[in-house]
């Protein structure tokens, strides 16, 4: 089992819809990352969060705002979605110069 | 530009032989190189990470070299089983760590 809880592991939603994905990691790590995966293509970084403050935003639609309540918890808020933004969505986490740790992601369909 | 190449896309063996697994990269300046094995549905899994300064580095039946001349590296499995079934990606890192480069992934199939 990951050290890296994503939940939910599914979600179906409607293009009008708001929903948020929850990642929590407890390893202490001070970095984490959303990262969108489309089938068979590797992962796409979305934005990281260092020191609960966010360093890195690749440019995403507004659409999806990143919030990282404190150390541990990172969630990835959902409004308004395209059926193009249906994808993998991995949370991962690690110390600076160090692997990342992934969960297994949340499987997004957007209707 | 910063790139990371991986081949072959795909690749088929047989259970219980080698395969060596290939990532070329062109990224500046250089923090680390690391391995992921990634199952379908499932979050990618570290397998090893390597710096600057290491050659060589083994996790089991997973040896990674790495040459920081050429800018290459490599992944050799031994003995593959079924479970090796899976998708291998190269993740080189720069600037300090956090800006990192995916390769597109080699999707390795093992046969029985």
């Amino acid at each position: 089992d990951t050290e890296v809880t994503q939940t939910p592991k599914h979600l179906v939603m409607g293009m009008t819809n708001k929903k948020s994905l929850k990642c929590e990691q407890h390893m202490g790590h001070r970095a984490m990352y959303w990262y969108k995966q489309k089938a068979k293509k590797p992962p796409e970084l979305m934005f990281v969060y260092s020191y609960e403050k966010l360093s890195i935003n690749e440019s995403v639609p507004s659409r999806f705002s990143p919030e990282c309540p404190n150390s541990s918890l990172l969630n990835l808020h959902l409004h308004a979605l395209q059926p193009e933004d249906s994808a993998l969505y991995l949370c991962a986490s690690s110390q600076v110069n160090s692997p990342l740790h992934f969960g297994n992601g949340t499987r997004l369909t957007v209707t | 530009k910063n790139q990371v190449e991986q081949s072959p896309q795909s690749l088929i063996i047989l259970e219980g032989k080698n395969c060596t697994l290939q990532c070329n990269y062109t990224v500046s300046p250089f923090s680390n190189l690391r391995w992921y094995k990634q199952d379908t549905g499932r979050g990618p899994v570290s397998l090893t990470i390597m710096t600057f300064s290491e050659n060589t580095k083994s996790n089991g039946r997973y040896t990674a070299t790495l040459d920081a001349d050429t800018k290459q590296s490599s992944l050799h499995i031994t003995a593959s089983q079924l479970s090796d079934s899976a998708s291998y990606i190269c993740v080189v890192s720069y600037t300090g760590g956090f800006k990192t480069i995916f390769g597109a992934g080699t999707r390795l199939f093992v046969k029985a």
